[in-house]
């Protein structure tokens, strides 16, 4: 039972360039997020998903896209990297919204 | 006023000492509450919900206060272990996502 796995850990993208986040979970969890932290900052959500096929917006979903294809997997998409993205990303996912959330070990994004 | 405020640390305690960590919110229909702990450059965790009787697990006590709209988290004889951000989190009165406080650092020292 792997959890909640991301890649790529880190990775430095040049601004304007694009790439995909991947996140997977192996718990069965229907709801799956995505959040970024930034230093000294709280975690912000960029998206989450209560199942298969349903996505929502979060507080900060500007830049980014997402799509939840299957219960396993929700990727991020970053369109147009900018130095504002710079951040690290972590993927979390639970049962329920009461339920614990369990996050990945993050990607670590660098735009220059 | 920010959704989820807590006391910015870092609060530096020797090992042994007692230390309780606040937290306010603002947003009177959330519904649950939780402590996450967050270690340097690692995933948060959850340490423990947070319960409307108050709950204790081993050496942490969480504390709730609904009508002040308050959260506490006290963590007794400190260890070394214990260093690391301790992250306050509140269940959004819509039910689907949670708001994350921007955490109090918590350094234990020999």
């Amino acid at each position: 039972n792997a959890g909640v796995t991301q890649t790529p850990k880190f990775r430095i993208l040049k601004i304007g360039q694009s790439m995909t986040l991947q996140c997977a979970q192996d718990m069965n969890h229907n709801y799956m997020y995505w959040y970024r932290q930034d230093p000294g900052m709280g975690l912000k959500l960029i998206y989450y998903s209560v199942g298969a096929g349903i996505t929502d917006k979060g507080e900060v979903p500007n830049g980014y896209n997402v799509s939840r294809s299957t219960t396993e997997d929700f990727p991020l998409r970053l369109e147009l990297a900018a130095p504002s993205q710079t951040s690290v990303y972590f993927c979390a996912s639970s049962y329920t919204p009461r339920e614990t959330q369990y996050f990945g070990p993050g990607t670590r994004l660098l735009v220059l | 006023r920010k959704e989820v405020e807590q006391d910015p640390g870092p609060f530096n305690v020797p090992e042994g000492a007692t230390v309780a960590f606040n937290c306010t919110y603002s947003n009177s229909a959330s519904q649950s509450f939780f402590w996450y702990r967050q270690d340097c450059r690692k995933e948060p965790k959850l340490l423990m919900s947070v319960y409307s009787s108050g709950n204790e697990d081993g050496r942490f006590t969480a504390q709730l206060n609904r009508a002040s709209q308050y959260i506490s988290l006290l963590i007794r004889d400190s260890k070394l272990s214990d260093s690391a951000t301790y992250l306050c989190v509140t269940l959004n009165s819509g039910y689907s996502t949670l708001t994350f406080g921007k955490g109090t650092m918590l350094l234990v020292s020999p």
